[in-house]
């Protein structure tokens, strides 16, 4: 069965060190995969896709299907990081998005 | 361009009635895709519409329900109500019926109460 797995319900870092929020997949097809994320009081927003492989607000995420996982990282935390931060799988027999629990990212000034 | 809302933001009903669920899609956007959210967990997919299509129904019993109108907004019916229903729906909208591919928008989500 398909499933997203974000182990990490908290993460807590200071500000300046490295963040990584785990991502592991469990699908049988290939994989695309998103990150989202909710700062407080805002709306659910897409942050990256791992088909476009780009970089955004400092943030990068790797496919890693021998591994399946998609970890999200980032070099040096901020403040404005903080927020909830959600995993997400296609599945393209039913085109639904199967989603992680979420990590609530924390950085420490 | 007008984002994605919906309405109402809270409401309260009490096991077995009816309730629908409205949404309007972001301005330029055909696709519209349904979730639930219980506290502390992921959204999860009740279902998609695509050109006033259903496109894509997740693990959701028949008593939910949609319908996309040509204006592309959207409503989720849920009928005879149980206690598990009580979540936070969201809806999202995007462009092109892309299979889940495409970017979503998302709206500020309907908080349901079950009693």
């Amino acid at each position: 069965a398909q499933r997203v797995t974000q182990p990490e319900k908290l993460l807590s870092v200071f500000k300046g060190a490295p963040v990584e929020l785990k991502c592991n997949y469990s699908y049988s097809g290939s994989p695309e995969l998103f990150w989202y994320v909710q700062y407080s009081r805002q709306r659910l927003q897409l942050l990256l896709r791992h088909i476009s492989r780009e970089s955004i607000k400092g943030f990068t995420a790797d496919l890693n299907k021998g591994e399946t996982s998609f970890h999200l990282k980032k070099p040096f935390a901020q403040e404005e990081d903080s927020a909830m931060y959600y995993c997400a799988l296609v599945v393209d027999s039913n085109y639904q998005l199967i989603w992680g629990a979420g990590t609530k990212l924390i950085i420490k000034p | 361009e007008t984002g994605v809302t919906q309405s109402p933001t809270h409401l309260i009903k009490t096991r077995g009635q009816q309730v629908t669920l409205r949404c309007s899609s972001q301005s330029g956007h055909n696709t519209v895709s349904w979730y639930q959210q219980a506290l502390g967990q992921g959204p999860q997919f009740i279902f998609q519409y695509y050109r006033e299509e259903e496109n894509g129904r997740g693990n959701f019993p028949p008593r939910f329900s949609g319908l996309q109108f040509p204006n592309y907004s959207s409503e989720l019916n849920v009928n005879a109500l149980e206690l598990d229903d009580s979540a936070l729906y969201l809806c999202a909208s995007s462009w092109g019926g892309a299979r889940g591919k495409e970017t979503q928008y998302f709206g500020p989500g309907t908080r349901l109460l079950v009693l």
